[in-house]
């Protein structure tokens, strides 16, 4: 499976917006880029994916760059309820339904 | 609103004993699957199914099982657990569509083996 690298750390202020970086150099043509998050003691849940074409929903945007090699998660208003773990998983038809995460980026929402 | 739950949020097994750790998906998905969750290593498939009687392994498969006999549990067992598998066991369904197949991941046990 193609590899994700995200910062390992961010910090935001409350009500600013967040841009959350993912490289994916080695990213193969039917790829798709998702991205989850993980609120504290709970499990993760799904923000939004993409393939090629900017991405917009309710909670976040997602930026695809022409190259498809990177990725951001735009999060337009952050507030302290987005303080999580976010990850950028690359979905290949060859894994099928598997999800590979990495560390991830853990963001910090200061009030 | 999609649910996925877990047997419990917290259990406190001892070295030796075999613990059953269930997991019910109200959303009619084909597929299920187990992770654990350890610090510095992420997020690990243990195990998955994408039908009733199915499974296949996932990455680190060693030292559990699994059982599905209904499309909506899934039961990840440990015939004798160890303290290395004190860990966030995490329980995740999805619908069998490449793409736009988000999982849906229940709130996770904590198990702690003595």
């Amino acid at each position: 499976d193609a590899k994700t690298t995200q910062p390992n750390s961010m910090e935001s202020n409350e009500e600013e917006p967040v841009h959350l970086p993912c490289n994916h150099s080695t990213i193969s043509g039917t790829d798709y880029i998702h991205w989850y998050r993980q609120l504290p003691s709970q499990g993760p849940e799904y923000v939004i994916h993409g393939l090629t074409s900017n991405v917009n929903n309710r909670m976040a945007s997602l930026a695809i760059a022409e190259d498809r090699k990177s990725s951001t998660l735009i999060l337009h208003r952050a507030t302290l309820r987005d303080a999580a773990v976010y990850y950028c998983i690359l979905r290949s038809r060859a894994s099928g339904s598997r999800l590979t995460f990495g560390e991830g980026t853990q963001l910090t929402v200061n009030p | 609103d999609v649910k996925v739950t877990q047997s419990s949020r917290y259990l406190v097994k001892r070295t030796g004993e075999k613990v059953f750790l269930e997991c019910v998906q109200d959303m009619d998905h084909e597929n299920m699957f187990w992770y654990r969750q350890d610090p510095g290593l992420g997020l690990r498939l243990i195990y998955f199914s994408y039908d009733v009687k199915m499974k296949e392994k996932g990455d680190i498969p060693e030292g559990y099982s699994v059982s599905r006999e209904k499309k909506e549990r899934f039961s990840l067992i440990l015939e004798s657990a160890s303290t290395n598998q004190t860990s966030m066991y995490l329980c995740a369904s999805n619908a069998d569509r490449v793409g736009t197949d988000t999982q849906y991941f229940g709130p996770g046990t904590r198990l702690t083996v003595l």
